[in-house]
């Protein structure tokens, strides 16, 4: 199994700032994700992180908003910008392997409150 | 493109009864099917995946899902609940090297 560490793991911000959000894997994966959960709902992909090119969004997700780095194949950044209470949800990282039949693994999340 | 529905959003159903909870997909290539559960205030559990085989895959805690191609669907059955099992209960589905997709979950809410 893939050991993936998330920090922060939780957080209450200000309306307005910006965090940053990162996610270390503990060997090199292809691929990476990241996803929200907003309060009761279900898990809504944001963006595939690719490493050493720009992430791929989702539709209703820009880059303005949720910026993201790839810097190496073990580790990833997501940035929640200029927040607002809407965006106080769970952020997780994910992460693909083939090795053990195309299992994805998750983080254990950054609960994040936008006060 | 894929999709998953979970055609209950709420269960409630009393202590040591059985329990079926629905899920069924969408696709035009072979799949890959994944149940999580997530514990109130907790993080997402791998519950069972089905990738290859047997239809049939368990969970070490008493779950089982079949996985059923022509029916596309992949559904989650315990035959005794526990207090403990009261969760958000997700399904899954990946094309293989794309991310997974989730249906919109559904809350088991056992009854003492």
């Amino acid at each position: 199994s893939a050991v993936i560490s998330q920090k922060p793991s939780r957080d209450i911000c200000q309306r307005g700032t910006s965090l940053t959000i990162q996610c270390q894997v503990d060997s090199q994966v292809t691929m990476m994700f990241w996803y929200r959960q907003q309060p009761g709902q279900s898990l809504t992909l944001i963006a595939t992180a690719n490493q050493g090119s720009e992430a791929t969004y989702e539709s209703g997700f820009v880059i303005d908003k949720f910026p993201i780095s790839r810097p190496n194949l073990t580790f990833s950044t997501l940035t929640v910008s200029n927040m607002s209470p809407e965006d106080s949800s769970i952020y997780l990282c994910s992460v693909y392997r083939g090795s053990s039949g195309n299992t994805i693994y998750f983080g254990e999340g950054s609960w994040l409150t936008v006060v | 493109a894929q999709s998953v529905t979970q055609l209950d959003s709420q269960v409630p159903v009393f202590e040591e009864a059985p329990v079926e909870l629905r899920c069924n997909y969408s696709s035009s290539v072979s799949v890959y099917l994944f149940w999580y559960v997530q514990y109130p205030n907790q993080g997402l559990q791998l519950l069972l995946k089905y990738l290859s085989g047997s239809t049939l895959v368990e969970s070490i805690n008493g779950f089982e899902a079949e996985f059923n191609k022509s029916q596309t669907s992949f559904h989650l059955r315990k035959p005794s609940v526990h207090i403990s099992d009261t969760a958000e209960y997700f399904c899954a589905v990946s094309e293989g090297n794309t991310p997974l997709v989730f249906g919109k979950g559904t809350r088991l809410s056992v009854i003492a």
